[in-house]
């Protein structure tokens, strides 16, 4: 069975700070990976796709990969309240099919 | 650009019970998908579709339908509704592009009681 782990949280910051959060996979041979953002009562909306090791930088976010290890990150720097959202993992499975498994989601509040 | 448009929004049902949850989009995206979400849960895969006339089996299936008679629609077909069904629906489309990420639509949040 193919897994995504994630800490659910919440996961507090203050304003300004840089959160963290992160995310373990169990398929080795994974090799696409997505993090998603979705407000309560909202549907997920992309953040960041990265395949390569290493890190992979747009705006305030910073998405970093680690295959060896099966552990793939997602920084927010600058952290505002209105980041405040859970935030989704997501691997790739099933080839060409672009099939995504989700992790649980980690619950950031970011405190003003 | 409407993107992917899911109807209804809300519904209640009672055990025993079938409808269609209805998805549309208008981005000519081959591939197309089912998520249900629980509370505090991730999103689980029902069913997908990479094409017209073609659709497949995700993680969860039992107690669903789906067919993808034209490259636009989508439909879920919840069969003899039980309180297990209880939840939100996220219908999502996709270039063949695996970098370019899912549409999704605003989500059905479904009651069965």
């Amino acid at each position: 069975q193919k897994e995504v782990e994630q800490n659910s949280g919440p996961l507090s910051v203050p304003e300004g700070a840089i959160a963290s959060l992160n995310c373990t996979y169990s398929d080795r041979g994974s090799q696409s990976f997505f993090w998603y953002r979705q407000y309560s009562g909202k549907s997920p909306e992309l953040i960041m796709f990265i395949y390569s090791n290493g890190d992979k930088e747009d705006g305030r976010f910073t998405a970093q990969l680690n295959k060896a290890s099966q552990y793939v990150s997602l920084l927010i720097r600058d952290s505002q309240p209105s980041d405040s959202a859970t935030y989704l993992c997501a691997v790739v499975i099933g080839g060409a099919t672009n099939k995504l498994i989700f992790g649980t989601g980690t619950l950031l509040a970011v405190q003003p | 650009n409407a993107g992917v448009t899911q109807t209804p929004k809300f519904r209640i049902l009672k055990i025993g019970q079938s409808m269609t949850l209805q998805c549309t989009q208008d981005m000519n995206h081959n591939y197309m998908y089912w998520y249900r979400q629980d509370p505090g849960m991730g999103l689980k895969l029902i069913y997908y579709s990479v094409g017209a006339g073609i659709t497949d089996k995700g993680e969860v299936p039992n107690g669903y339908n789906v067919s993808r008679s034209t490259t636009e629609d989508f439909p879920l077909r919840l069969e003899l509704a039980a309180p297990s069904q209880t939840s939100v629906y996220f219908c999502a489309s996709s270039y063949w592009r695996v970098d370019s990420g899912y549409t999704f639509g605003s989500g059905t949040r479904l009651t069965v009681v």
